[in-house]
């Protein structure tokens, strides 16, 4: 059964940094490019950042460019965010959502479909004094 | 960036309606790069209709989605009771990808 699980989320003060994490299983993980997208209390969704299957490509949404830097670990199934220099702003549930392929799914350099399916539940980030 | 803007922002309908969400883009979404999510109360938002208008596994062919250029519609046929939700839609045509805001569809 396809899972992920985020982990990692807590109350930080503006300023501080931290590590959210998303274990996966039940898909080839390392094939699949891997997105965060965030929700901040009862608003909409936010597109994070995305990373390629091999995790040589990144790409990140402007607020949090320089901040923020999406990572994996393949031989862990595992993808991470490393938040730094947090803001009130960046309160948000933290989703981990993989890169949603149809048809033929063999990973290819720097291919991204960048629609997100499955996800996981979500991990609450809360940035306060 | 691609303003994704929804209407309306809340829907009362109910149940055995037909009903139809509105999706605008701010510039023309190239190829089929438009996709729409269902999120539940307390749930993640799950992937309905992707390219415009292929369900995606295990949707019910209820949902059915449409459009073109800057404009997209996502319809269900008779709305049922599990599908009282937010729905988003989603181009993922240009950086960054970007949703909107989001309609309510509620009893």
């Amino acid at each position: 059964q396809v899972q992920l699980v985020e982990s990692g989320g807590s109350v930080v003060q503006p300023g501080r940094s931290l590590r959210l994490s998303c274990a996966a299983s039940g898909f080839p993980f390392s094939y699949y490019g891997m997105h965060w997208v965030r929700q901040a209390p009862g608003r909409g969704l936010e597109w994070v950042a995305v990373i390629t299957y091999d995790g040589r490509n990144e790409y990140y949404t402007d607020s949090v460019k320089g901040r923020f830097t999406i990572f994996r670990d393949n031989s862990k199934n595992t993808l991470y965010l490393q938040m730094n220099s947090l803001r009130v702003e960046d309160t948000a549930i933290y989703y981990c959502a993989g890169d949603h392929c149809a048809g033929d799914c063999n990973p290819r350099p720097n291919l991204l479909y960048n629609r997100f399916d499955p996800w996981g539940q979500g991990t609450l980030v809360t940035v306060s004094s | 960036e691609i303003v994704m803007t929804q209407s309306p922002a809340t829907l009362s309908v109910s149940p055995g309606e037909r009903v139809t969400l509105s999706c605008r883009a701010s510039q023309s979404i190239r190829n089929t790069y438009l996709a729409w999510y269902q999120q539940k109360p307390g749930q993640a938002p799950r992937l309905l209709i992707y390219g415009i208008s292929t369900r995606a596994t295990g949707v019910p062919a209820r949902f059915s989605g449409s459009g073109s250029a800057t404009e997209f519609s996502l319809t269900i046929s008779s709305l049922q009771s599990e599908d009282f939700a937010v729905y988003y839609c989603q181009q993922h045509s240009d950086w960054p990808l970007t949703f909107g805001g989001g309609t309510k569809v509620e009893i």
